[in-house]
């Protein structure tokens, strides 16, 4: 699986968009993104995968360069409750599960 | 729908001892992995199983194993504790197969040893 590089931390005023970026320069055509999310001592959360057109869902759009050698998760209206570390992941569709969280971004949402 | 359940959710064990940790996959899902995430390294991936056969393995010394049973259900197992081994380990299902696009991950279990 290409590698992924994320800023260490973000800060983002509550009700402003977050916008976390990530960098796989090495990722290869077959290869999806993933975001993920984990707040405090909980489980990693889903939140959205893509593998070259923009996505939205009812969390998050994702935003993928044309070269795919970068995305943006966009959080539109961010709350207190997004804090979180945020992991840009990619993986081979339908492939097995051996996720490569690496350090993630630590996201700080603030009244 | 059930989300992922993994028991107990504590634990303190004394170097030396194993342990085992259970957990149970969403209903209808066949792919379970585990991790492991400490402070220092961050969530590391220890195993994959999908229909009772493990899938992929992570890099872990042969203390760590895993096991799933025809119901989906998973259990690993950690012998000869070290002090090293105190971390939250977490375990996510899958449906597996073509059409799994996400894991659902548990709690976890926060396994500490002294």
């Amino acid at each position: 699986d290409a590698k992924t590089t994320q800023p260490t931390s973000m800060d983002c005023a509550e009700g402003r968009a977050a916008n976390l970026p990530c960098n796989h320069s090495t990722i290869s055509g077959n290869e999806y993104v993933y975001w993920y999310r984990q707040i405090h001592s909980q489980g990693p959360q889903y939140i959205i995968h893509g593998l070259k057109n923009n996505e939205t869902n009812e969390m998050a759009s994702l935003i993928i360069t044309e070269d795919r050698k970068s995305s943006t998760l966009i959080l539109p209206h961010a709350t207190l409750r997004d804090t979180a570390v945020y992991y840009c992941i990619v993986r081979v569709e339908n492939s097995g599960y051996a996720l490569n969280f690496g350090k993630g971004t630590s996201l700080l949402v603030t009244p | 729908k059930a989300g992922v359940t993994q028991t107990p959710r504590y634990l303190i064990k004394t170097r030396g001892q194993q342990v085992t940790l259970s957990c149970s996959p969403i209903s209808g899902h066949r792919s379970v992995s585990w991790y492991q995430q400490t402070p220092g390294q961050g969530l590391q991936f220890l195993f994959e199983y999908f229909s009772e056969t493990q899938r992929n393995k992570g890099n872990f010394p042969g203390r760590f194993s895993g096991r799933q049973f025809s119901n989906s259900r998973s259990e690993m197992n950690v012998s000869t504790l070290e002090l090293g081994d105190s971390a939250l380990y977490l375990c996510a299902s899958s449906p597996g197969g073509a059409g799994g696009t996400e894991a659902f991950f548990g709690q976890g279990t926060r396994l500490t040893v002294v």
